[in-house]
């Protein structure tokens, strides 16, 4: 079953504005990480929040999680061309003894 | 640093035939996990080894499924017989520690007629 949840499935925005793309969960998690996978590529480690995490920041990434609504979110600032990619979150159980459950994904388009 | 390894790229074979996956892993990673990509699925988790050790292999769809951690280099997905929803896109990934970050390979993009 999946565990994260993206929200919106689709978004296409004009090259230099944000972009913010939610994710929400079911269960008690240790960590959230967001990856971006490009066509035909795999997926590729974009940031980890901690589940005493509230918000980090990597570049022009930022992620929160809000742990009381089981929910986190990525902003890409000042968006480019090549940040068209899904992007996806994905959960441990919280135990620590599963692998990483991921989301169907957010599949961003940046038009130029 | 190479990165994850798959191989083939690509995978197309006719229904019934056995088909296996090959990976190999980061130099160093402990833990490697096996997961498929569908459209209506999303990613899926098939199996995961710890320091060679399958640990968690529920997501495994079928008996035709199976995998093996030989070495601490060298991973195979093996199905036999194959089917023709058996096509997807299989990842291999591979990381320090259980909850540490993954990294893919470019996966194997199966297809079974």
């Amino acid at each position: 079953s999946q565990q994260g949840e993206e929200d919106p499935q689709a978004l296409s925005i004009q090259e230099g504005e944000n972009a913010t793309m939610n994710c929400s969960y079911k269960t008690s998690i240790n960590n959230l990480q967001w990856y971006r996978q490009n066509s035909g590529r795999g997926l590729v480690h974009l940031i980890l929040i901690r589940s005493n995490e509230r918000e980090k920041h990597s570049g022009r990434l930022r992620v929160t999680l809000d742990t009381s609504k089981k929910s986190s979110s990525l902003l890409i600032t000042a968006s480019r061309a090549a940040d068209t990619a899904s992007y996806f979150c994905a959960t441990d159980s919280g135990g620590g003894a599963d692998g990483l459950t991921f989301g169907k994904g957010t599949h961003l388009i940046i038009q130029p | 640093d190479a990165g994850v390894i798959q191989s083939p790229r690509h995978e197309v074979t006719e229904m019934g035939q056995e088909v296996t996956l090959r990976c190999k892993p980061i130099s160093g990673h402990n833990s490697l996990f096996w997961y498929r990509q569908t459209m209506m699925r999303g990613l899926e988790l098939l199996i995961y080894f710890n320091n060679n050790v399958p640990i968690d292999d529920s997501g495994m769809p079928e008996d035709r499924f199976s995998a093996k951690m030989p070495n601490a280099s060298f991973s195979t997905l093996k199905i036999q017989p194959s089917e023709p929803r058996d096509s997807a896109v299989y990842f291999c990934a591979s990381s320090t520690r259980q909850d540490s970050p993954l990294h893919f390979g470019n996966g194997t993009r199966l297809t079974v007629t």
